[in-house]
């Protein structure tokens, strides 16, 4: 069975510029979460999309949005880059409900904002 | 609010060491409690899980038990490996809570041969 699977694996945009980050999460689950773990950091909550629905996001500006669509997968928007979004943005899914006892996470999409 | 709180590192060993990871949790609701590995450059696993109180979970020679009572979730391991090498987050996940993962700050293990 395939994993939490996100693309791209790399990518390097101009300050300024904008990027989609795509995340496709294990058959069945229908919670995806983002993380962004920057350089030297811990891990940090960006959004939890749940069945369709945005259900939480964390402390960061609105330039960071994302969608998820009916089969589940989702994406992770960033406009207006700045060098400091720099950063490896994770991907998760977990089963909703009382069934989401845990998360899987993809690989990973390493962003480097120059 | 909910916060996991790990043990700074860099923790470095030597190999056949034994680990001690500390862990601690606020006491909010009921959560599953999780420690994930980071090997370089790489994204995070799920190393082992408990979901209740006194659950141990354990994989790959690991070991963490949830203690309600200290609201702890220590990781350890009896002998370490060069190959442990990684960074290692505790976790803490309640979907009647926000329903996100809640992240310790990570804790960088370096083992030496």
């Amino acid at each position: 069975e395939a994993g939490v699977t996100q693309s791209p694996t790399h990518l390097i945009k101009t300050r300024g510029q904008q990027v989609t980050l795509r995340c496709s999460p294990i058959s069945g689950h229908t919670s995806v979460y983002w993380y962004q773990q920057a350089l030297g950091l811990g891990l940090q909550f960006l959004l939890w999309y749940d069945e369709g629905e945005e259900r939480n996001r964390g402390n960061f500006p609105p330039r960071f949005s994302g969608r998820q669509f009916p089969n589940y997968s989702s994406e992770l928007n960033v406009n207006a880059l700045e060098l400091e979004d720099s950063a490896l943005y994770l991907c998760a899914s977990s089963l909703t409900g009382q069934g989401a006892t845990e998360a899987f996470f993809g690989q990973g999409t390493r962003l480097t904002v120059v | 609010g909910n916060s996991v709180t790990q043990m700074e590192g860099p923790v470095t060993l030597s190999e056949e060491a034994f680990l001690t990871i500390n862990c601690t949790y606020t006491a909010t609701g009921y959560p599953s409690l999780f420690w994930y590995v980071q090997y370089p450059g790489e994204g995070l696993q799920l190393l082992l899980k408990a979901t209740k109180a006194d659950d141990k979970g354990s994989n790959k020679g690991f070991e963490a038990t949830y203690r309600k009572e200290t609201t702890s979730f220590h990781l350890e391991k009896g002998s370490v490996q060069v190959s442990d090498s990684a960074v290692y987050f505790c976790a803490r996940f309640d979907y009647n809570q926000g329903g996100k993962l809640i992240f310790g700050q990570g804790t960088e293990l370096s083992v030496k041969p």
